[in-house]
């Protein structure tokens, strides 16, 4: 059974838009990590979240985890192009530092139209 | 960041034979590595552990006779698709990290079972 829930599986959004992107799990998330994809290609690492509370910002993209460690969410602000990819999320539920062993969300494709 | 590579990128190979991928990390040891199998417009989904020195650790389901893991140094593991069939066909991606951190991915290898 899936246990990373990610909403929405598929986003269009127009150039200069925010979005977000969510992921939720039942369980505890012991590290919630968002990788970006090109569909046939690598994942890219973008953040790593472990703390409850924590918020991460790079660029124009931020990620929170909440403080029940159990939902996470992605906002990019002002979206461009180079935005569009496959979001996923990636969690350790077992124990800290897996460093690897990793459950993935269903991914978000996001589109970013110009 | 870290550096995993794999390779080879993309390969295709007749029903019945077999196939090596290999994944390195290029300046860091790993002793452990992960392999995750992706079809398209799904999710990663873990096949197995690989363990520098030792036999690999496979998630239910994988068949372990089917998809040899060798982890024969701290920087290669390879992934052999024995004897072949299309239904194997997907893309491959492995995983490594250098301690306690995130987890770096390879290029991806597109397998393609004709």
């Amino acid at each position: 059974s899936q246990e990373l829930e990610q909403s929405p599986q598929s986003l269009i959004v127009q150039e200069g838009k925010n979005l977000t992107i969510n992921c939720t799990s039942s369980k505890t998330l012991y590290g919630l990590y968002w990788y970006k994809q090109k569909y046939g290609e690598g994942l890219i690492f973008l953040m790593m979240l472990q703390k409850g509370g924590e918020e991460k910002s790079h660029e124009k993209i931020t990620a929170k985890l909440d403080e029940k460690k159990q939902q996470s969410s992605l906002h990019i602000t002002a979206s461009q192009p180079s935005h569009a990819g496959i979001y996923l999320c990636g969690a350790d539920i077992i124990d800290y530092n897996q460093g690897g062993k990793l459950i993935f969300g269903q991914g978000t494709e996001l589109s970013v139209k110009p | 960041g870290a550096v995993v590579s794999q390779h080879p990128s993309r390969v295709i190979c007749k029903s019945g034979t077999s196939v090596k991928i290999e994944c390195r990390s290029l300046d860091f040891q790993a002793t452990t590595m992960f392999w995750y199998r992706q079809f398209p417009k799904q999710s990663l989904m873990l096949m197995a552990t690989s363990n520098e020195g030792s036999k690999a650790t496979y998630e239910q389901g994988v068949e372990k006779d089917k998809f040899l893991i060798n982890h024969a140094s701290l920087t290669l593991s390879t992934l052999t698709v024995t004897s072949a069939h299309p239904e194997d066909s997907s893309f491959y991606i492995c995983s490594a990290t250098p301690g306690n951190t995130e987890a770096f991915f390879g290029q991806g290898t597109r397998l393609t079972v004709v």
